[in-house]
């Protein structure tokens, strides 16, 4: 069964540090998401993706954030200086279209920011 | 804009008992609701959902959920759990045009062995 992939598992940086967050998502899918969770907080929406470029973003996701789609199959999320509050579980997803499909999550990406 | 609020933040059962876990939404027009699962170590796993026509979803795994619009609820049942449902339970919507999804803060269900 075809899956979104996330790399790596788990990222440690320093404060000030520029990563960048990468998903492979299901290949035949037309929408891109990523979402964060810090621990102990609720799932929250960062990002849509389609037809190369954002469609729509949430208030999180400010100059510091940026995401792109470098070849058919990467999609990556940079965070270009980082802070201690970027500590989180990013979580990549994928859908065909959206209206009723479902969004597909990958296994998530741990950013420790120290 | 939409929202939802699930209020147990953890929830403890025996094997066998009945679940029933709380998902209340804000009316915004066009109602979409889903009900993701997330088990320890593995990524968000969509139950079930609702858009429109019979109000009693029935999702993988046993579960169903019931869309009741007096009461703002899509609260989330399985009649008899098992140690294998110990997991997060996330109640969502759609946050804007482009499908993206807007959680609860999840419940955490324990089943006792």
């Amino acid at each position: 069964e075809p899956e979104v992939t996330q790399t790596p598992s788990h990222q440690v940086t320093q404060m000030g540090q520029e990563v960048i967050l990468r998903c492979v998502p299901i290949s035949n899918h037309l929408y891109f998401y990523w979402y964060r969770q810090i621990l102990g907080q609720k799932v929250e929406f960062l990002v849509s993706f389609y037809n190369n470029e954002i469609s729509e973003k949430s208030e999180i996701f400010d100059d510091q954030f940026s995401v792109e789609r470098p070849d058919g199959s990467n999609f990556t999320l940079k965070i270009r200086s980082t802070k201690l509050e970027d500590s989180a579980m990013y979580f990549c997803a994928s859908s065909g279209e959206t209206g009723s499909n479902e969004q597909f999550f990958g296994p998530g990406t741990r950013l420790t920011v120290l | 804009a939409q929202s939802v609020s699930q209020h147990n933040h953890h929830v403890i059962l025996s094997e066998a008992a009945s679940l029933e876990l709380g998902c209340n939404y804000s009316y915004g027009g066009t109602v979409n609701l889903f009900w993701y699962v997330q088990y320890p170590g593995q990524h968000l796993q969509l139950l079930l959902k609702y858009f429109s026509g019979d109000p009693l979803v029935k999702g993988i795994k046993g579960f169903e959920a019931e869309f009741i619009k007096s009461k703002f609820s899509f609260n989330l049942r399985k009649p008899s759990v098992q140690w294998s449902d110990t997991a997060e339970y996330f109640c969502a919507t759609y946050g804007g045009s482009q499908g993206n999804l807007i959680f609860g803060k999840g419940t955490k269900l324990s089943v006792k062995p």
